[in-house]
């Protein structure tokens, strides 16, 4: 079964440029996460969707992040303009529901650097 | 609000040993569950083991067991017969279960080194 899949794997771009990190949930996972991890902060969840709505985005640090889910195989985050602080490795991690017991899967993880 | 504490930044084990890793938690609803994940080198978070707060029996996954102390807010994972491929930054994480949208909180990890 192919778990959930990230693009690219690495970024590397300059401040000011414009970034869109890529997701595609577990087929049938009807709930998505955006985190940012990094050695300051830890792992931060940014935002989060069920059944294709986002229902917290309160751990969006900046107007600069914004994050679609289009539909049920598909997710982005954006970030314009990209500042070197944005720097970090960007997870998207799914599930099959937000109550209850169900795990979250995480993908291989997006690394940016922003020069 | 919920809360979770890993006290050890790091852990060193020698290979075919037991070790536990710590994790205390904090809430104040009576329904929540409890997760570890492992996070390899390589990056990827992986999932190993989860605990309910009603759970009779502490969880078990192969080598991979939760002690579970419900009086104490605790959730320690136990890895039995280390091995080199057990190094990794390892993450306790916890949700209330009984409420309409809950996600996960991480704490910030303890890193397992496996010597040989």
């Amino acid at each position: 079964d192919a778990g959930v899949i990230q693009s690219p794997r690495h970024e590397v771009t300059e401040m000011g440029q414009e970034v869109t990190l890529r997701c595609k949930p577990i087929s049938g996972h009807n709930s998505l996460f955006w985190y940012r991890q990094t050695m300051m902060r830890g792992l931060e969840l940014l935002i989060y969707f069920n059944n294709n709505v986002p229902i917290d985005d309160s751990g969006m640090p900046e107007d600069r992040f914004s994050a679609k889910m289009p539909n049920a195989s598909f997710s982005t985050l954006k970030i314009q303009p990209s500042e070197p602080r944005d720097s970090a490795v960007y997870f998207c991690a799914s599930s099959l529901g937000l109550a209850g017991s169900y795990e979250q899967y995480f993908g291989p993880g997006t690394r940016l650097t922003v020069t | 609000a919920q809360k979770i504490t890993q006290t050890q930044p790091g852990m060193f084990v020698q290979e075919k040993e037991a070790v536990t890793l710590d994790c205390t938690y904090d809430t104040s609803d009576p329904s929540y569950g409890l997760f570890w994940y492992k996070q390899p080198s390589s990056g990827e978070m992986i999932f190993l083991i989860y605990q309910g707060s009603y759970d009779q029996q502490n969880a078990t996954e192969g080598r991979y067991s939760l002690n579970f102390q419900k009086a104490r807010k605790s959730a320690n994972l136990v890895i039995s017969a280390s091995q080199l491929g057990d190094s990794a930054m390892y993450f306790c994480a916890m949700r209330v279960l009984n409420s309409g949208y809950s996600t996960l909180t991480f704490g910030k990890g303890t890193m397992l080194l496996v010597s040989p």
